[in-house]
């Protein structure tokens, strides 16, 4: 059974900095692209970073551009994402996603649990 | 970047009624469209991709098609589970992926 299990999440100050973690199993992670997507309280989707299988390209959001670093781990079958300068705009659920093709652009068929992130003083 | 746009953002059915949820893309993306659907305090699932092939497990009731720049997931007989969210998103131009605002079923 695919599972993709979150961590990591939180309340930050803004200008903080958090890492989120996402632990994937049942399947082989290296060989797939993953995400992530982030949704606002009582908003909707917004996809957040990309990284292919080997990390040989990454994309982010225009949003948080230069504050989140998005890497894996293949050996420990992880995701993660490291948010620097965190903002009150960046609260929200944050989801890891797997793509459903092994290459190139993708819906996602697998989505961890979702983990809060709240950035307030 | 592309913009998605659904309608209507509330659609108010009863069960066994059929649900015709709109999507429209701002410019061409092909048939590289996904369905997903939301439900409170879980992560979406996916139920549609290439505007018209169902994910894996997802009930024949519903269904995706195309005309142009507008997509069409319809859902013919509704259950009481498919009360939820639906968000289409689309990933032909990338990055970024876009997704529409959602369209509420109730």
């Amino acid at each position: 059974e695919v599972q993709l299990v979150e961590s990591g999440g939180g309340l930050v100050r803004p200008g903080g900095s958090l890492k989120l973690s996402c632990t994937a199993s049942g399947f082989t992670f290296s060989t797939y692209e993953m995400n992530w997507v982030r949704q606002a309280p009582g908003r909707g989707l917004e996809w957040v970073s990309h990284i292919s299988r080997g990390a040989s390209t990454i994309y982010h959001a225009d949003s948080v551009k230069g504050r989140f670093t998005i890497s894996r781990d293949d050996a420990k079958n992880s995701l993660y994402l490291q948010m620097n300068s965190l903002r009150a705009e960046d609260t929200a659920v944050y989801y890891c996603a797997r793509a459903v093709f092994v290459y190139g652009s993708s819906p996602f068929d697998y989505w961890g649990q979702g983990n809060l992130v709240t950035v307030s003083s | 970047e592309i913009v998605m746009t659904q309608s209507p953002a509330t659609l108010s059915v009863s069960p066994g009624e059929r649900a015709t949820l709109s999507c429209r893309a701002s410019q061409s993306v092909s048939n590289n469209l996904a369905w997903y659907q939301q439900k409170p305090g879980q992560a979406p699932r996916l139920l549609i991709y290439g505007a018209s092939t169902r994910a894996t497990g997802v009930p024949a009731r519903f269904s995706g098609s195309r005309s142009g720049t507008e997509f069409i997931l319809t859902i013919s007989s509704l259950q009481s589970e498919d009360f939820a969210v639906y968000y289409c998103q689309q990933y032909n131009s990338w990055p970024p992926y876009t997704f529409g605002q959602g369209t509420k079923l109730e």
